[in-house]
């Protein structure tokens, strides 16, 4: 069965910082693996995915990701924290079984000292 | 613009009362979703749907059922709310793929039974 562990539940840095988020999966095939964010009281919003090919995917908003099988892992990283990166992040693996579905993390909490 | 809309945004209610949070989206996507979120949790699926008239069950089913007569719109109706239905709900939709397509995801309702 597919699943998705996020081992930190909520992380502070500073301003100007550099971050990552570490996200680990469990899934019998190749992983399609996805980040989203969601600021308070907003909806989901993607950051950036994984198919195939390079290991190394950028996003938006100056995030990457790096997959490592591995690790099992795709851990999210951003070499400096704006303010406005305060949010909850999520990773997610899709899955095929016959319809488009996601499974989450339960997802890591961000806050930015200024 | 490329949207999911959900209503209401924000809904307090009484056990037993029947409720419907509709969800529409204007990109004639096949798939829908609905997920609820819970601190702690992450995000887990209701219910899904493939295409009109296709439905079928997620991870946490219970105390909800779907309906998909037209391609834009997946409403979710709760027959008989009870407080541990209490939570923020989401409706996403996304193009058909092998679990490789973006999910866009629509702003969220906070439900509250009381």
């Amino acid at each position: 069965a597919q699943s998705v562990t996020q081992p930190d539940i909520h992380i502070t840095v500073s301003e100007g910082a550099s971050l990552e988020l570490r996200c680990n999966y469990s899934y019998g095939a190749t992983p399609y693996l996805f980040w989203y964010v969601q600021s308070p009281g907003q909806g989901l919003q993607l950051l950036l995915k994984y198919f195939s090919g390079d290991t190394l995917v950028q996003g938006i908003k100056g995030f990457e990701a790096e997959f490592k099988r591995s690790q099992s892992s795709f851990n999210l990283r951003k070499p400096s924290v704006h303010w406005s990166d305060a949010a909850e992040y999520f990773c997610a693996v899709g899955a095929w079984t016959g319809a488009n579905n996601l499974f989450f993390g339960t997802g890591t909490r961000l806050t930015v000292i200024p | 613009e490329a949207q999911v809309t959900q209503n209401p945004r924000y809904l307090i209610t009484v056990t037993g009362k029947k409720l419907t949070v509709t969800c529409s989206q204007n990109m004639n996507h096949e798939y829908m979703s609905w997920y609820r979120q819970d601190p702690g949790l992450g995000l887990r699926q209701i219910y899904y749907s493939m295409n009109v008239e296709v439905t079928d069950k997620g991870d946490v089913p219970e105390g909800y059922k779907v309906s998909r007569k037209e391609k834009r719109n997946f409403p979710l109706i709760l027959e008989s709310p009870s407080p541990n239905q209490t939570s923020l709900y989401f409706c996403a939709s996304s193009s058909p793929g092998q679990g490789a397509n973006e999910q866009f995801f629509g702003p969220g309702t906070r439900l509250t039974v009381l």
